[in-house]
C-alpha cells in the first residue's frame, strides 16, 4: 500500500508570491490534515479536511488555505507569501481522524527569499 | 491550547543503553501517539495508545498511557545507531478529534 505523497519536495517561493502544495493520502484515507513544522515553532496543525469538508482549522492566518477534492487528495495554498512562511509543510492521512493514527507524507520544503 | 511537554530537548546515550523519555500534559488526552523524525523527512508513527494503563510494545519499543491520562513514556531497549533522530509525542486534544498536538519533540543522539 503506497504511503501518503506530498509534491513536490522542496519549493522556492519569492515574498509576495502565492504556492500550492499537493498531498495523495493514503488509499482508503479519508482524512488529511496539514501541519507546518519550523524550528521555533515546532509542529502546528493548519486543518483537516473529510470527506471534502475542512472540519477543524487551526490559528493561522487567512492567507493559509486547503482543500480536498472527491478522491481524498487535498492541496494547501499560501498567498501572499512572507518570510515567516519558510517550513516544512507536512501532510497527514488517517482514516477517520485524529484520533486514530495518522501517517505523515515527507513533507514540502519551502523557503520564502 | 493544549500543550505537551517533552524534556530535555536533548538526549545523548551509548550504543546498547536503554532509554526512557515522557511527555506532560495540563490536560486529560484519550490517545497518546509516539512519533520519530528522521532529518528531511516527514514523522513516522511508533506507537498508538488508546487506555489509560495501557502498556504497547513495538520491537525494541515500549510506551504506556499514563493512569492519569495527563502522560506517556516511551522506552528504547539496547539502543542502536539507527535510534537517532527526534521524538515527538501527540494526541488530539478534548473535543478536537480531528487535529494532533504535538510536543517539541527529543533529539536523541547514540554514541557508538
Amino acid at each position: 500500500k503506497a504511503g501518503v505523497t506530498q509534491t513536490p519536495r522542496y519549493l522556492i517561493k519569492t515574498r509576495g508570491q502565492q504556492v500550492t502544495l499537493s498531498c495523495s493520502p493514503i488509499s482508503g484515507h479519508r482524512s488529511v490534515s496539514w501541519y507546518q513544522q519550523t524550528p521555533g515553532q515546532g509542529l502546528q496543525f493548519l486543518f483537516e479536511y473529510f470527506s471534502e469538508t475542512q472540519r477543524n482549522k487551526g490559528n493561522f492566518p487567512g492567507r493559509f488555505s486547503g482543500r480536498q477534492f472527491s478522491n481524498s487528495r487535498s492541496e494547501m495554498n499560501v498567498s501572499t507569501l512572507e518570510l515567516g512562511d519558510s517550513a516544512l509543510y507536512l501532510c497527514a492521512s488517517s482514516s477517520e481522524g485524529a484520533s486514530t493514527e495518522a501517517f505523515f507524507g515527507q513533507g514540502t520544503r519551502l523557503t520564502v527569499v | 491550547g493544549q500543550q505537551l511537554n517533552q524534556s530535555p530537548q536533548s538526549m545523548f546515550i551509548q550504543e546498547g543503553e536503554d532509554v526512557s523519555m515522557n511527555c506532560t500534559s495540563s490536560s486529560i488526552f484519550n490517545t497518546w501517539l509516539w512519533y520519530k523524525q528522521d532529518p528531511g523527512e516527514g514523522p513516522v508513527l511508533l506507537i498508538a495508545l488508546y487506555k489509560a494503563g495501557e502498556l504497547t510494545s513495538n520491537g525494541r519499543l515500549t510506551a504506556q498511557f499514563g493512569i492519569t491520562r495527563k502522560d506517556s513514556f516511551l522506552n528504547i531497549s539496547a539502543s542502536i545507531p539507527s535510534d537517532v533522530g527526534i521524538y515527538f509525542c501527540a494526541g488530539p486534544p478534548p473535543g478536537a478529534n480531528s487535529k494532533l498536538t504535538f510536543g517539541k519533540g527529543i533529539t536523541l543522539s547514540v554514541r557508538p
